[in-house]
């Protein structure tokens, strides 16, 4: 079967620096998406990784590594609103998005 | 309109009721999904379309079907609502000019099903 494992729930302070992992097993692998959700809102798009490397983007940061089904978004500076809940996602061989639970991020003062 | 939007914000209903989802968007894009988001759970696919006139099968397609007429617009009817689709549900597109396969969303709607 196809699945994606992330953690649940993550808490972090304001100004440092957050790592959430993202592990996957899928048929086939055409990209892994990472995506960003405001409780009672819509996801929106952060980054997209296709090949083995670290893509960055201001303050955040994706890794992929596609050898060990592995991927992590990096957050730096965390603000306030970064508190939101993290998906990762991964395009599989039918070019469908199989979804992680996603991980809730708190981020306190 | 710009972007993708979705219609009601928010229904309850009866079980036993027909209701239909409504989605439209103004990218142009050829792709258009629609996606259950449940506590504790990841999205999962409903129905997709990869262009107009198609439509496919996703995770989770029993009790709901869908019709892609046109580009702009993807519809997702409950043909008799049960209790278990009560859920937020995401229609999403794709396929447009910078195409690295990024889905879209539309800000959902909140369905509760007595």
């Amino acid at each position: 079967g196809q699945n994606i494992d992330q953690p649940t729930e993550m808490t972090a302070t304001e100004g440092a620096i957050v790592q959430i992992n993202c592990t996957y097993q899928t048929s086939g692998f055409n990209g892994l998406f990472w995506y960003q959700q405001h409780a009672g809102e819509a996801p929106t798009f952060l980054s997209y990784n296709v090949l083995d490397g670290l893509e960055e983007k201001g303050r955040f940061s994706s890794f992929l590594s596609r050898s060990k089904g592995y991927s992590y978004l990096l957050l730096k500076e965390l603000q306030m609103k970064d508190s939101a809940s993290y998906l990762c996602a991964v395009m599989d061989s039918n070019y469908q998005l199989i979804w992680g639970a996603g991980t809730k991020l708190i981020i306190k003062p | 309109i710009a972007g993708i939007t979705q219609a009601p914000t928010s229904q309850i209903l009866a079980a036993g009721r027909r209701m239909t989802l409504r989605c439209t968007q103004d990218m142009r894009h050829n792709a258009m999904y629609w996606y259950r988001q449940d506590l504790g759970l990841g999205l999962r696919l409903i129905h997709y379309s990869n262009t107009a006139g198609t439509t496919g099968k996703g995770e989770v397609p029993d009790g709901y079907s869908v019709s892609r007429a046109n580009t702009d617009d993807f519809p997702l009817t409950l043909a008799s609502a049960v209790p278990s689709q009560t859920s937020v549900y995401f229609c999403a597109s794709s396929g447009g000019e910078r195409d690295n396969n990024e889905q879209f969303f539309g800000p959902g709607t909140r369905l509760t099903v007595l």
